[in-house]
């Protein structure tokens, strides 16, 4: 099936650092989704990405989809404790959603 | 709204037993998946469906069975209990393929 590659597989930060996270793909993806999971939580829904260049932005959160649609990356300002959690890209590709191994972000206070 | 339920949040089983992992949810969604996690693994696709009475396998299918004969309900059957299956199960529903998953919140399969 579709891969999609996340790098870093773990991310430590001081509270108030930036932090991205990067998803790759070897083919064009039809369109990217993110979702957080919370430690011993559920994935949430946090945004899609459907066309080439895209970027949108949520509060501290700023989403893009490559001009290729080949990658994309999620950047947070700021970081802060409640940012802690595993970040997922996900490609959506005949009917699958095939999720990247997600990027673990630690925030220290 | 309830969203997604899974049904039990927490089972041991023993090695050969059998069970059904439960998936209900009430938004009208067409599409449901069924998705296992592992320690540094992401979430895997078991199967899919696309809607009742459509099912489809995803990466690994093996050991599990799946139908969906309302919108409503999206059980997960696993045939023959092996410790390879320890691990979280999702289950998620989605509008169509081009929204947003709803997740569960899991439930947690110990094989002994």
């Amino acid at each position: 099936g579709q891969q999609v590659m996340q790098i870093p597989q773990y991310q430590h930060v001081q509270e108030g650092e930036d932090f991205t996270t990067y998803c790759n793909s070897s083919t064009t993806l039809s369109n990217i989704q993110w979702y957080k999971q919370r430690p011993g939580g559920h994935p949430v829904f946090l945004i899609q990405l459907v066309k080439s260049g895209e970027v949108k932005k949520q509060k501290r959160l700023t989403f893009q989809f490559g001009e290729a649609k080949k990658n994309s990356s999620l950047h947070i300002t700021a970081t802060q404790t409640t940012d802690v959690g595993t970040y997922f890209c996900a490609d959506y590709n005949f009917n699958k959603f095939y999720f990247g191994s997600g990027t673990k972000l630690n925030v220290k206070p | 709204n309830a969203g997604v339920t899974q049904t039990p949040k927490f089972q041991v089983l023993k090695t050969g037993q059998s069970m059904t992992l439960q998936c209900a949810q009430d938004m009208n969604h067409e599409y449901m998946s069924w998705y296992r996690q592992d320690p540094g693994m992401g979430l895997r696709l078991i199967h899919y469906s696309v809607g009742a009475g459509i099912t489809d396998q995803g990466e690994v299918p093996n050991g599990y069975n799946v139908s969906r004969s309302t919108t409503e309900d999206f059980p997960l059957r696993l045939l023959s209990a092996a410790p390879s299956q320890t691990s979280v199960y999702f289950c998620a529903s989605s509008p169509t393929g081009h929204y947003g998953y709803t997740f569960g919140s899991g439930t947690r399969l110990t094989v002994v």
